[in-house]
This record gives C-alpha cells, structure tokens and sequence, in this order.
C-alpha cells in the first residue's frame, strides 16, 4: 500500500473554476508535506511547504491545507487558468534521518478553455 | 543557466546495452538525490549523496544500478545491461542541504527496447 495516496486519479476542469485536490498519508513520524507541480516533460517544482505545526500555507491561487492528526492535506486551486494544467503531486518526509521524500502518484489536471 | 541540468534530456537504448545519465547541480548545492518516474507514477528514491559521499543507495533496484559523484558537483547514474523495466524518466534534484528545498531537473526519459 502506497504510503501517500492521492485522489483524484485525474480531473478536468474549465478555466476559472476552482478545484480542491486531495492527499492521505500513512508516513510517521511525520516531518513535513509539500505539494510540487510537475509539467509534461519538466521536473517537480515546489508549491508549498508544511511542517507539523503549520495548517495551512498560500501560495498565490494555490493553498495548501494539512491536518496532521487525521493526516490528510489538500491543494485548493483558485480561477484555475490553462497554464494549471499539469499534475500535482504531494510529497511527505518521514522524520528520521534517511533524509528520503515520498512521493505519491499525483493528480492529473487538465484545464479547459 | 541557474538551474539543476541534465543530459542527455532523451536516451534510447538496446536491451542489454549500458547507459549513463548525468546531473549537473546547483552550483554549490551539497545534496544531490537521484530518482526514478515511471510513467504515471510518482518519483522514486533512488540514492542519495552529500557532498562527494554517498550516503544512501538503498533506493537502488539492482546492482545494475551505479551513481557517483566523485568531486562533489556532477553526479552521473550508469545503468549496466539495461533491461525494458528500466525505462522510466530519471530525475535529478539538488538542495542546499537535506531534502527541505529541493530543485529537480528536467530528467532524462529512458528507452529501453
């Protein structure tokens, strides 16, 4: 079982509609959850970075939320615009000293005009 | 340019043949991780190196698989004997230190026919 489970698979949306990804983890001891967006073709780049004590972080249209205690976290997407289209993956650090990220399947979003 | 490079960006190889993927980091970034993106997946750990050492391979599928980084800066991932379930896109990510902010590559897409 896939210790970072993202949901949905994929989804498609139109240009300037708002939409809410969704991420579960299973990783403990828990040290921080980041949501990267990666583009057909190009490496991971980093949207947020949340650690235990941190609910919820902003990143222009994108906001991260995260719930430590039921271990969920989501990436809310406001006025979507077509440049959104990628997929969206969420990352979690185990917090030991492996110093590994784990990553989950990620969440293929397609932005229509 | 400033970011973390790789090369070549696409490699098509024979079943069996050997191939060598290389990552240039950030300039001055110690931490160096290697991972493996099949298609649809998330990446996955491969190896990790601080500095010229080496300090985690357990990522590492077979011992087909060997990473280096001998002076500290360019890191180079030599598959020996490739074989089709090594085709995957091979990224490449830097940080200052540990894993808090990392910059991936753009990845080589690996085919193996």
């Amino acid at each position: 079982k896939n210790q970072v489970e993202q949901s949905p698979q994929s989804l498609i949306i139109l240009e300037g509609k708002n939409c809410t990804l969704q991420c579960n983890y299973t990783v403990s001891p828990f040290s921080n959850l980041r949501w990267y967006k990666q583009d057909t073709g190009r490496g991971p780049v980093s949207l947020t970075i949340m650690t235990f004590s941190e609910n919820t972080k902003s990143n222009g249209r994108y906001t991260a939320t995260l719930d430590a205690d039921t271990k969920q976290s989501s990436l809310h997407i406001t006025a979507s615009q077509l440049s959104d289209s990628a997929s969206y993956i969420c990352v979690v650090s185990r917090l030991d000293n492996t110093d590994k990220l784990i990553f989950g399947t990620g969440t293929r979003l397609q932005v229509f005009p | 340019g400033a970011g973390v490079s790789q090369s070549p960006r696409y490699k098509v190889a024979k079943r069996g043949q050997d191939v060598a993927l290389r990552c240039d980091p950030i300039s001055g970034h110690v931490s160096l991780f290697w991972y493996q993106q099949a298609l649809g997946q998330g990446p996955e750990f491969l190896t990790y190196f601080q500095n010229e050492a080496q300090l985690d391979k357990s990522g590492l599928p077979s011992d087909r698989f060997f990473a280096e980084r001998p002076e500290g800066s360019v890191s180079t991932l030599k598959i020996q004997r490739t074989q089709q379930e090594d085709s995957a896109v091979y990224l490449c990510a830097s940080s200052l230190v540990g894993t808090h902010f990392q910059y991936f590559g753009p990845g080589t897409r690996l085919t193996v026919l």
